[in-house]
């Protein structure tokens, strides 16, 4: 059964500050997604890696992909309040575009 | 280009009753998703159609739920009857090929269910 780990779940940090979430999964797969979600509301696609060695960049946030490692990596580049949400990679086993998602975690950019 | 659209938006039953919900996916999407987010949790995908037919519904709680997705397009998702652990906020999600190759999943807000 395919696990699917964030780390940290929780992630509280200041405006201006960097840091990184980690998304861990226990099988082949070289399609990644990450997901936005705010407190009530529903999901909105981040990024969609479909390669080994994908990087994306959308303001802030950067994701990459290392299949070999099975790990991506959301990177927060000065991180500002309105990143205040939860984020959750999920990942495509490759049988009919089936996405497990991770944990979740739940970043809070304080003033 | 309309997005996902479900209804109801919110649902308060008591548990043993019997519920409902529905889901209009994008325009000409091939394929619908229906997960459930337990509070707190990552979406748990129930059930895959494309177009009218049953991809995957392994986990789904065949004895109480239950999905259609009649002439391809729109989708209900039942339960019945519903219990304590049935609260959850339903999502609804559709992607435009079943092709398996990383075509994105566009979801809806969601139909927030309470049991009692």
């Amino acid at each position: 059964e395919l696990k699917v780990e964030q780390n940290p779940l929780f992630l509280s940090m200041q405006e201006g500050k960097n840091y990184t979430i980690y998304c861990n999964y226990s099988t082949t797969s070289d399609r990644l997604y990450w997901y936005r979600q705010d407190p009530g509301k529903s999901l909105e696609s981040l990024f969609v890696l479909l390669s080994n060695g994908a990087v994306k960049q959308e303001g802030r946030l950067m994701a990459s992909l290392d299949t070999k490692a099975r790990l991506s990596t959301l990177h927060i580049t000065a991180a500002v309040h309105d990143l205040s949400a939860t984020y959750f990679c999920a990942v495509d086993t490759g049988t009919a575009s089936k996405l497990t998602f991770g944990t979740g975690t739940r970043l809070q950019v304080t003033l | 280009e309309a997005g996902v659209a479900q209804s109801p938006r919110y649902k308060i039953i008591e548990k043993r009753q019997s519920v409902a919900f529905w889901c209009n996916p994008i325009s000409g999407h091939a394929t619908l998703y229906w997960y459930q987010q337990i509070l707190g949790q990552g979406p748990k995908l129930l059930i895959q159609f494309q177009n009218n037919g049953v991809v995957d519904d392994s986990q789904l709680p065949k004895d109480r739920f239950s999905a259609e997705r009649l002439k391809g397009v729109d989708s209900t998702l039942k339960i019945q009857p519903a219990k304590l652990e049935d609260s959850a906020v339903y999502l609804c999600a559709s992607s435009q090929y079943f092709s398996g190759s990383g075509d994105e999943q566009f979801f809806g807000p969601g139909t927030r269910l309470t049991v009692l």
